[in-house]
C-alpha cells in the first residue's frame, strides 16, 4: 500500500525554524518527483516546493525562495522541508504529495499532513 | 508563473448542472486536473488530463479545457458533491492550484 507519513509539525515562534519529514512506502520513491503543498486554515492549496527523483532539480514558490529548502534521502525513502525565518503567514497544514502517474500529472497521492503553527 | 483563477463559490439545486471554471493564460495548452476536497480530508482527483475520469468517480463528473479556460461540469449535482474544488496544473514549473470553488447543493 502506498503511504506518505509526515512528521515534524508543531508550534514555533515567529523567526524560528522547523524541519518537516515525510516517510514514503509502497512505491519506488526515487522514481518520482515529490512535492510539498500547504493549506492555510480555511484557504486553498499552494505548491510550496518540489524535487526531482534523483534530487538534482528543485523548484520553489516564488514567495518562499531563500527561506525554505526541500531535500530527499532516497536510501531512507524520506522527503524533507527545512523552513527558516517563519512568519505567521506560514501557518498551514503541510502535505507531502506526488503524482503517481496513474492520473497523468495530477497530484493523486497525499499524506495526512503536518500542522505548522507560527505564533508567539 | 501561471496563475489560475476560480470563482469563490457556485450554488445549484439538487439535480441541476454545476459548472466550475478555472482561468489561466493559455491554459488550454496544458493538462488540467480537478480535485475535490471535503472538510478535514485530503483532496481527491475527480478529473485528470482535462477530461479523463478516474474509474471510481461517478459519470456525472466531466471536464473540458480550451483557450484560457478549463471547466469542471457536474451533471445532476447531488448533496454528496458539496465540497471545495480545485483546478491544478503541473508542467515545467511549481505545481499550481486555483484558489478553489466552494460548491453548495441545496
Amino acid at each position: 500500500e502506498v503511504q506518505l507519513v509526515e512528521s515534524g509539525g508543531g508550534l514555533v515562534q515567529p523567526g524560528g525554524s522547523l524541519r518537516l519529514s515525510c516517510t514514503a512506502s509502497g512505491f519506488i520513491f526515487s522514481n518520482y518527483w515529490m512535492h510539498w503543498v500547504r493549506q492555510a486554515p480555511g484557504m486553498g492549496l499552494v505548491g510550496v516546493a518540489q524535487i526531482s527523483g534523483d534530487g538534482t532539480a528543485t523548484t520553489y514558490a516564488e514567495s518562499l525562495k531563500g527561506r525554505f529548502t526541500i531535500s530527499r534521502d532516497n536510501g531512507a525513502g524520506t522527503l524533507f522541508l527545512q523552513m527558516n525565518s517563519l512568519t505567521t503567514d506560514d501557518t498551514a497544514l503541510y502535505y507531502c504529495t506526488y503524482a503517481s502517474g496513474w492520473h497523468g500529472s495530477a497530484i493523486d497521492v497525499w499524506g495526512q499532513g503536518a500542522m505548522v503553527t507560527v505564533s508567539s | 508563473s501561471l496563475e489560475l483563477t476560480q470563482p469563490p463559490s457556485v450554488s445549484v439545486s439538487p439535480g441541476q448542472t454545476a459548472n466550475i471554471t478555472c482561468s489561466g493564460k493559455k491554459l488550454g495548452r496544458k493538462y488540467t486536473s480537478w480535485h475535490q476536497q471535503k472538510t478535514g480530508q485530503a483532496p481527491v482527483v475527480v478529473i485528470f488530463q482535462d477530461s479523463r475520469r478516474p474509474s471510481e468517480i461517478p459519470e456525472r463528473f466531466s471536464g473540458s479545457n480550451s483557450g484560457d479556460t478549463a471547466t469542471l461540469t457536474i451533471s445532476g449535482a447531488q448533496a454528496v458533491d458539496e465540497a471545495d474544488y480545485f483546478c491544478q496544473v503541473w508542467d515545467n514549473d511549481i505545481v499550481t492550484f486555483g484558489g478553489g470553488t466552494k460548491l453548495t447543493v441545496l
